[in-house]
């Protein structure tokens, strides 16, 4: 079965600095991963997708991940942190073990980012 | 613009009572999700549906009900069964197909006292 291990519950960074947030991964064929963000009291925003073209990803607000398959891992960067990038990012692996239909994403505990000024 | 519209954003209920949470879509989307939010536990699978009139339970079903009468609406009804309703509850849609990327609503949060 698929899962994703989110290793930092928070994360704090000075604004202009680079961010990481690290997520690794376990699944038995080759999966879809995605990070979201979520701001206080609103819904999930998908930041981006990896679906086993290029490694690395660029998403929207300047964030990217890489794909690492020999480390199982999906870490998600900027290079230089935002006020309002203060916010919970979740990653995410696709479950595709109900015959490809089934669309069931399995959620990281998520990562509380805070900038500070 | 296409999206997905929870309404309440907030609803309070007395302990022992049903109360159902409404979800619309208007982006086609064939299936559609309910996941229950609570701190330090990440997004939990209620149910979910891929088409009109059929509808699976996910990992915490019980206490909970859905209906899928329509493309567009999938509501979900918190039931005096479920022992512990307070939560974020968060509704989303996508295409079919096994890494498609969600899009969610902008939650609702019941508090059941």
């Amino acid at each position: 079965a698929q899962s994703v291990t989110q290793l930092d519950s928070h994360v704090s960074v000075s604004e202009g600095t680079p961010v990481l947030l690290r997520c690794n991964y376990s699944s038995s064929y080759s999966p879809s991963l995605f990070w979201y963000v979520q701001h206080p009291n609103k819904g999930l925003q998908l930041l981006l997708k990896y679906t086993s073209a290029a490694t690395l990803v660029k998403g929207i607000n300047g964030f990217e991940a890489e794909f690492k398959k020999s480390e199982t891992s999906f870490h998600l960067t900027k290079p230089s942190a935002h006020m309002s990038d203060a916010a919970e990012y979740f990653c995410v692996v696709s479950d595709g073990d109900y015959g490809g239909a089934t669309n069931k994403l399995i959620f990281g505990t998520g990562t509380l980012l805070a900038v500070q000024p | 613009d296409g999206g997905i519209t929870q309404s309440p954003k907030y609803l309070f209920r007395k302990e022992g009572q049903n109360v159902t949470l409404s979800c619309e879509q208007n982006l086609n989307h064939d299936a559609m999700y309910w996941y229950r939010q609570d701190p330090g536990q990440g997004l939990r699978l209620i149910y979910y549906s891929q088409i009109v009139n059929d509808f699976q339970k996910g990992d915490i079903a019980e206490g909970y009900s859905v209906s899928r009468e329509k493309k567009e609406s999938f509501p979900l009804t918190v039931t005096s069964a479920q022992k512990n309703p307070t939560a974020f509850y968060l509704c989303a849609s996508s295409p079919l197909g096994s890494g498609s990327p969600l899009h969610f609503g902008n939650g609702t949060r019941l508090t059941v006292t």
